[in-house]
Formats: C-alpha cells, structure tokens, sequence
C-alpha cells in the first residue's frame, strides 16, 4: 500500500488560511469516509486533529477543518496561528483493512 | 483520563527479537481496537498492525508481516507487539494508538524507540 501524497511544505503568515492536500486511490480516500487528520509537534506523539474526513474531536479549535472530493482530501487551517506550526498526516481506511498514512507537510508560520 | 505507556524498546541486533508493551488506562480497554504505529528517526507515519477488541482480528502491513505479531491481555488492560527476524529499516519509534473508529486515532502513547543494529 502507497502512502498517500501530501506537500512537502506549505507556508503562511499569522491570520492567513493554508490548505493541505492528501491524494490517494479509489481504495483508500475515494473509497471511504474514514479519513482522519493528526498534527504532530517536534518529540511529541500526533495528536488527533480530524476524524471522518470533517469532524473535529473535541478540543480542537475550529480553525481547523476538513474536506475531501474524489480522492483528494483536504486540510484546511484559518486564522494560522505560531503554535500550528507542526507536521501533519492524513490517513485513511483502505480496502484491505488496513490503514494508510499520508507523506508528512510540514507547515511553518513566517 | 486516557494513559497509554508503551515500554520494551531498545538496541537489538539485525535478526534479534524485541517484545513491547503498552499499558492502558482510563478507559474500558477491552471494548477498543488497539494498534501499533512506527515513526523512523527524521521520516513519517507508518501503521504496523491493529487488533479488535476480543482479539479475534489481526491485521498487519506487508513490511512486517510473518515477523510481527500482535496481541492482547484485556484482563491485564495490556497491548504487546513480538516483533521477530528485526531489521535494520525497523528502527523506529513504536507507538500504541487507541482507535477512535475504524482506524482512527484518538489517543497516542509517548513511544518507545526500537533500534535495530549491530
């Protein structure tokens, strides 16, 4: 199974709004809705960010959201703020009852 | 609240064996899928294996797959993961996840750092 692809590297200033992708296959993102999103800071476990491609567990800030069309998913963070400065995966279920994460991105705050 | 410790990693020779734990509590352990996820030193998120709740399904990736096995205490709130035949591309940090559903994970251990190495 192939990870799913996501931007090395996406960047924005305070306040702005950033989108990651996530693309993967019809047997993974496109084929279910069990899409989750987890952001992880430098020495530290992921922490669970998105679960069923667009709902937040609870305690995260709703500046966080998500969505998906066709196999692409996507993460999407308004209002950037320092402390969202982190690597973030996306993962998802996949035909073989499996799971499948994503490539990484790392977003900076400039 | 939510505690996972995982515990059992450290330095083991190419072929070696290497048992872990994870140590569950503050929640109802064996209602949970439970699953082991690896992060390599500088790379990404990699699934390992996960088992259902009353230990009847086990599902592995392909890289680890007839060396692995994973398994379940539920009387003992525990999680473990036999790793045999280790390679050098095994070294890894090995965290155990609590499942949210259907693979989705609401609650990490800190990890535990497995290096594999002569």
């Amino acid at each position: 199974q192939s990870a799913l692809t996501q931007p090395a590297s996406v960047s924005g200033s305070p306040g702005q709004s950033i989108t990651i992708s996530c693309t993967g296959t019809r047997s993974d993102v496109g084929g279910y809705n069990y899409v989750s999103w987890y952001q992880q800071h430098p020495g530290k476990a992921p922490k669970f960010m998105i679960y069923d491609v667009s709902n937040r567990p609870s305690g995260v800030s709703n500046r966080f959201s998500g969505s998906k069309s066709g196999n692409t998913a996507s993460l999407t963070i308004s209002g950037l703020q320092t402390e969202d400065e982190a690597d973030y995966y996306c993962s998802s279920y996949t035909t073989s009852y499996t799971l499948v994460f994503g490539t990484g991105t790392k977003v900076t705050v400039l | 609240q939510v505690q996972l410790v995982e515990s059992g990693g450290g330095l083991v020779k190419p072929g070696g064996s290497l048992r872990l734990s994870c140590a569950a509590s503050g929640f109802t352990f064996s209602d949970f899928y439970m699953s082991w996820i690896r992060q390599a030193p500088g790379k990404g998120l990699e699934w390992v294996s996960y088992i259902s709740s009353s230990d009847n399904r086990r599902y592995y990736a392909d890289s680890v797959k007839g060396r692995f096995t994973i398994s379940r205490d539920n009387a003992k709130n525990s999680l473990y993961l036999q790793m045999n035949s280790l390679r050098a591309e095994d070294t890894a940090v090995y965290y155990c996840a609590k499942d949210y559903r259907e693979l989705q994970f609401d609650h990490w251990g800190q990890g535990t750092l497995v290096t594999v190495s002569s």
